[in-house]
């Protein structure tokens, strides 16, 4: 298995750019979701989906769209990208069959915003 | 709002000698997880703690949880230098954690 895989490792942006960051995963897994992490402020949530269809905002949304049409796919997108979303985005999923529910992180895309 | 503190944010620790960090949290229930990141990488699961009176334990590493104090402790045992790392806990399910800001531990000779 390949886990959870992200792509673009890094990328740079101007002010009012758009792009999708992508996310899958070849587990199975019910649950995905995108976090941001900034120097200072650990994990923030973004958005989060149950299932394939479903998906619901996290702590920081705003300026970020997500669909679920597949199970192994959750690309993340900015409409219009701002400096202030420079930073480094996780995306993660779980299964939801066990008790620990076990978080699986993939490596991460550095966007930076000019 | 859910929140979750850890403390201190950054512990230089001496080589041989045991600590101990901190999480606590603002509401009960769900799973208290443990991660390690190392500079430039991503989030690396150490534990996931279910219940009050929760105890597990990886090599230097041992994770317990106090659901009644709404709190979490990272013991460290004999600090060797390849723990610098800098630990997350966070809270939650489902693909919805709340973490901390994240303790950076840096182990001197």
């Amino acid at each position: 298995n390949a886990g959870v895989t992200q792509t673009p490792k890094f990328q740079v942006l101007k002010t009012g750019q758009s792009m999708t960051l992508q996310c899958a995963q070849d587990m199975n897994h019910e649950y995905m979701s995108w976090y941001r992490q900034d120097p200072g402020m650990g994990l923030r949530l973004i958005h989060y989906s149950v299932g394939a269809g479903i998906t619901d905002q996290g702590e920081v949304p705003n300026g970020y769209n997500v669909s679920r049409s597949t199970t192994e796919d959750f690309p993340l997108r900015l409409l219009s990208a701002a400096p202030s979303q420079t930073s480094v985005y996780f995306c993660a999923s779980s299964f939801s069959g066990t008790s620990y529910n076990e978080q699986f992180f993939g490596p991460g895309t550095r966007l930076t915003v000019l | 709002e859910l929140k979750v503190e850890q403390n201190p944010l950054f512990l230089s620790m001496q080589e041989g000698k045991n600590y101990t960090i901190y999480c606590n949290y603002s509401t009960t229930s769900d799973r208290l997880y443990w991660y390690r990141q190392d500079p430039g990488k991503s989030l690396e699961s150490l534990f996931v703690l279910l219940s009050n009176g929760a105890v597990k334990q990886e090599g230097r590493l041992m994770a317990s949880l106090d659901t009644k104090a709404r709190l979490s402790t990272l013991h460290i045992t004999a600090a060797v230098h390849d723990l610098s790392a800098t630990y997350f806990c966070a809270y939650g399910a489902n693909s919805k954690l709340t973490f901390g800001k994240g303790i950076t531990l840096s182990v001197r000779p």
